[in-house]
Protein backbone atom coordinates (compact mmCIF):
# COMPACT_ATOMS: atom_id res chain seq x y z
CA UNK A 1 0.00 0.00 0.00
CA UNK A 2 1.49 3.54 -0.87
CA UNK A 3 1.66 5.56 2.29
CA UNK A 4 3.25 8.85 2.93
CA UNK A 5 4.17 9.92 6.35
CA UNK A 6 5.11 13.51 7.62
CA UNK A 7 6.81 14.25 11.15
CA UNK A 8 6.34 16.25 13.21
CA UNK A 9 2.56 16.37 12.81
CA UNK A 10 3.23 20.15 14.80
CA UNK A 11 5.49 22.62 14.75
CA UNK A 12 6.39 25.81 16.97
CA UNK A 13 9.46 28.15 16.25
CA UNK A 14 10.48 32.09 16.70
CA UNK A 15 10.36 33.95 13.74
CA UNK A 16 13.90 33.50 12.10
CA UNK A 17 14.69 30.03 13.06
CA UNK A 18 15.82 27.50 9.61
CA UNK A 19 13.40 24.57 10.28
CA UNK A 20 13.16 20.88 8.75
CA UNK A 21 9.73 18.89 7.42
CA UNK A 22 10.21 15.09 7.22
CA UNK A 23 8.32 12.76 4.83
CA UNK A 24 8.87 9.68 3.95
CA UNK A 25 7.25 6.39 1.58
CA UNK A 26 6.20 3.58 1.21
CA UNK A 27 6.56 3.01 -2.21
CA UNK A 28 9.91 4.27 -4.10
CA UNK A 29 8.25 3.96 -7.20
CA UNK A 30 7.70 7.39 -7.80
CA UNK A 31 6.55 9.69 -10.54
CA UNK A 32 7.82 12.95 -8.49
CA UNK A 33 7.34 14.61 -5.55
CA UNK A 34 5.99 17.56 -4.28
CA UNK A 35 5.45 19.76 -1.18
CA UNK A 36 1.99 22.15 -0.68
CA UNK A 37 1.24 24.85 1.29
CA UNK A 38 -2.37 24.66 2.53
CA UNK A 39 -3.63 27.93 4.77
CA UNK A 40 -6.85 27.53 7.09
CA UNK A 41 -10.28 27.12 4.75
CA UNK A 42 -7.95 27.35 1.85
CA UNK A 43 -7.13 25.34 -1.01
CA UNK A 44 -3.17 24.08 -1.89
CA UNK A 45 -0.55 25.66 -3.28
CA UNK A 46 2.23 24.28 -5.15
CA UNK A 47 5.36 25.17 -3.65
CA UNK A 48 8.38 23.01 -4.86
CA UNK A 49 7.55 20.24 -7.10
CA UNK A 50 10.63 17.30 -7.55
CA UNK A 51 10.82 14.93 -10.51
CA UNK A 52 11.58 11.52 -9.56
CA UNK A 53 15.35 11.92 -11.23
CA UNK A 54 16.14 14.81 -9.18
CA UNK A 55 17.62 15.06 -5.66
CA UNK A 56 16.43 18.96 -4.60
CA UNK A 57 14.82 21.92 -5.75
CA UNK A 58 15.20 25.38 -4.02
CA UNK A 59 12.44 28.49 -4.61
CA UNK A 60 13.42 31.30 -2.46
CA UNK A 61 13.79 30.43 1.33
CA UNK A 62 12.53 26.89 0.47
CA UNK A 63 14.83 23.59 -0.50
CA UNK A 64 13.53 20.55 -0.72
CA UNK A 65 15.39 17.31 -1.45
CA UNK A 66 14.59 13.88 -2.70
CA UNK A 67 16.42 10.25 -1.35
CA UNK A 68 14.20 7.75 -3.90
CA UNK A 69 16.18 4.69 -2.57
CA UNK A 70 15.37 5.64 1.61
CA UNK A 71 12.03 6.82 0.61
CA UNK A 72 12.70 10.32 2.50
CA UNK A 73 12.05 13.92 1.56
CA UNK A 74 12.69 17.05 3.79
CA UNK A 75 11.50 20.47 3.37
CA UNK A 76 13.68 22.97 4.30
CA UNK A 77 12.74 26.52 5.49
CA UNK A 78 15.13 29.17 6.06
CA UNK A 79 14.96 32.46 8.13
CA UNK A 80 11.33 31.65 9.00
CA UNK A 81 8.63 34.33 9.59
CA UNK A 82 5.29 34.38 10.60
CA UNK A 83 3.64 34.17 7.65
CA UNK A 84 5.42 30.90 6.68
CA UNK A 85 2.63 29.89 9.40
CA UNK A 86 0.38 27.08 7.88
CA UNK A 87 -0.08 23.38 6.76
CA UNK A 88 2.76 21.85 4.72
CA UNK A 89 1.68 19.10 2.56
CA UNK A 90 3.95 16.22 1.53
CA UNK A 91 2.13 14.46 -1.70
CA UNK A 92 4.01 11.39 -3.63
CA UNK A 93 3.09 11.06 -7.24
CA UNK A 94 2.60 7.55 -8.43
CA UNK A 95 1.03 8.28 -12.03
CA UNK A 96 -1.41 11.00 -12.39
CA UNK A 97 -2.55 10.22 -8.63
CA UNK A 98 -0.87 12.31 -5.61
CA UNK A 99 -0.79 10.25 -2.41
CA UNK A 100 -0.28 13.04 0.81
CA UNK A 101 0.87 12.90 3.62
CA UNK A 102 -1.65 14.12 6.94
CA UNK A 103 0.62 17.40 7.14
CA UNK A 104 2.53 19.00 9.65
CA UNK A 105 1.09 22.10 10.84
CA UNK A 106 3.63 24.89 10.87
CA UNK A 107 3.52 28.03 13.61
CA UNK A 108 5.75 30.69 13.29
CA UNK A 109 5.62 33.45 16.66
CA UNK A 110 6.78 36.66 16.38
CA UNK B 1 -11.36 34.05 -12.99
CA UNK B 2 -7.58 32.77 -13.35
CA UNK B 3 -7.77 29.80 -11.06
CA UNK B 4 -9.58 26.74 -10.04
CA UNK B 5 -13.12 27.58 -8.87
CA UNK B 6 -15.72 25.47 -7.17
CA UNK B 7 -19.36 25.75 -5.83
CA UNK B 8 -20.88 25.62 -3.15
CA UNK B 9 -18.05 26.42 -1.36
CA UNK B 10 -20.36 25.17 1.42
CA UNK B 11 -23.14 22.81 1.91
CA UNK B 12 -24.88 21.14 4.29
CA UNK B 13 -26.98 18.10 3.60
CA UNK B 14 -29.59 16.13 5.31
CA UNK B 15 -28.51 12.47 5.25
CA UNK B 16 -30.04 10.68 2.63
CA UNK B 17 -30.07 13.86 0.52
CA UNK B 18 -28.01 13.54 -2.91
CA UNK B 19 -25.45 16.73 -3.10
CA UNK B 20 -23.74 18.02 -6.46
CA UNK B 21 -20.71 19.66 -6.65
CA UNK B 22 -19.36 21.48 -9.13
CA UNK B 23 -15.55 22.60 -10.92
CA UNK B 24 -14.31 24.77 -13.07
CA UNK B 25 -10.64 24.07 -13.88
CA UNK B 26 -8.39 26.46 -15.52
CA UNK B 27 -9.50 27.28 -18.79
CA UNK B 28 -7.01 24.95 -21.25
CA UNK B 29 -6.01 22.50 -18.54
CA UNK B 30 -6.82 18.65 -20.02
CA UNK B 31 -6.21 17.07 -16.44
CA UNK B 32 -9.03 17.33 -13.86
CA UNK B 33 -8.69 15.55 -10.31
CA UNK B 34 -10.82 15.03 -6.96
CA UNK B 35 -9.61 14.73 -4.27
CA UNK B 36 -11.40 14.45 -0.52
CA UNK B 37 -9.79 15.66 2.68
CA UNK B 38 -11.34 14.65 6.06
CA UNK B 39 -10.32 16.93 8.97
CA UNK B 40 -7.08 16.77 9.84
CA UNK B 41 -6.32 14.66 7.16
CA UNK B 42 -4.06 15.05 4.43
CA UNK B 43 -6.19 14.81 0.75
CA UNK B 44 -7.26 11.23 -0.59
CA UNK B 45 -7.53 10.90 -4.37
CA UNK B 46 -10.72 10.14 -5.77
CA UNK B 47 -10.90 10.41 -9.09
CA UNK B 48 -8.75 11.92 -12.71
CA UNK B 49 -9.98 13.10 -15.87
CA UNK B 50 -8.30 13.61 -19.21
CA UNK B 51 -10.25 16.01 -21.20
CA UNK B 52 -13.49 14.55 -21.37
CA UNK B 53 -12.37 10.84 -20.54
CA UNK B 54 -12.45 9.62 -16.77
CA UNK B 55 -9.05 7.39 -17.09
CA UNK B 56 -9.07 6.65 -13.13
CA UNK B 57 -11.75 6.26 -10.31
CA UNK B 58 -10.49 4.09 -8.25
CA UNK B 59 -10.47 6.32 -5.41
CA UNK B 60 -14.36 7.11 -4.94
CA UNK B 61 -15.51 5.25 -1.98
CA UNK B 62 -18.54 4.05 -2.97
CA UNK B 63 -21.18 3.70 -6.32
CA UNK B 64 -23.11 6.47 -4.35
CA UNK B 65 -20.17 8.55 -5.37
CA UNK B 66 -20.32 9.62 -9.53
CA UNK B 67 -18.19 12.24 -11.64
CA UNK B 68 -18.56 13.06 -15.09
CA UNK B 69 -17.05 16.09 -16.91
CA UNK B 70 -19.25 16.07 -20.11
CA UNK B 71 -17.41 18.36 -22.54
CA UNK B 72 -13.63 18.39 -21.02
CA UNK B 73 -14.50 21.37 -19.45
CA UNK B 74 -16.91 21.62 -16.15
CA UNK B 75 -16.74 18.72 -14.07
CA UNK B 76 -19.46 17.54 -11.46
CA UNK B 77 -18.82 15.08 -8.40
CA UNK B 78 -22.26 13.90 -7.04
CA UNK B 79 -22.89 12.23 -4.29
CA UNK B 80 -26.07 10.28 -3.68
CA UNK B 81 -28.24 9.15 -0.61
CA UNK B 82 -25.28 11.58 1.69
CA UNK B 83 -24.19 9.72 4.72
CA UNK B 84 -22.20 11.34 7.81
CA UNK B 85 -18.93 9.98 7.19
CA UNK B 86 -19.29 12.02 3.48
CA UNK B 87 -18.68 15.11 5.68
CA UNK B 88 -15.32 16.40 4.24
CA UNK B 89 -13.91 19.01 1.64
CA UNK B 90 -13.92 18.21 -1.23
CA UNK B 91 -11.14 19.53 -3.21
CA UNK B 92 -10.49 20.27 -7.24
CA UNK B 93 -7.52 20.64 -9.37
CA UNK B 94 -6.33 20.64 -12.82
CA UNK B 95 -2.88 21.07 -14.87
CA UNK B 96 -1.92 22.03 -18.49
CA UNK B 97 -1.09 18.39 -19.34
CA UNK B 98 -0.75 15.02 -18.67
CA UNK B 99 2.26 13.36 -17.32
CA UNK B 100 4.32 13.81 -14.07
CA UNK B 101 6.17 17.59 -14.59
CA UNK B 102 3.46 19.62 -14.55
CA UNK B 103 1.96 21.80 -12.11
CA UNK B 104 -1.40 21.32 -10.10
CA UNK B 105 -3.54 23.64 -9.46
CA UNK B 106 -6.32 23.37 -6.51
CA UNK B 107 -9.51 25.09 -5.89
CA UNK B 108 -10.50 26.08 -2.41
CA UNK B 109 -12.67 23.70 -2.13
CA UNK B 110 -16.31 22.53 -1.16
CA UNK B 111 -17.21 21.94 2.44
CA UNK B 112 -19.44 19.14 2.93
CA UNK B 113 -21.45 18.68 6.27
CA UNK B 114 -23.84 16.27 6.65
CA UNK B 115 -26.42 16.41 9.41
Amino acid sequence: KQEVTQIPAALSVPEGENLVLNCSFTDSAIYNLQWFRQDPGKGLTSLLLIQSSQREQTSGRLNASLDKSSGRSTLYIAASQPGDSATYLCAVGYGNKLVFGAGTILRVKS
Amino acid sequence: GAGVSQSPRYKVAKRGQDVALRCDPISGHVSLFWYQQALGQGPEFLTYFQNEAQLDKSGLPSDRFFAERPEGSVSTLKIQRTQQEDSAVYLCASSLATGSGNTIYFGEGSWLTVV
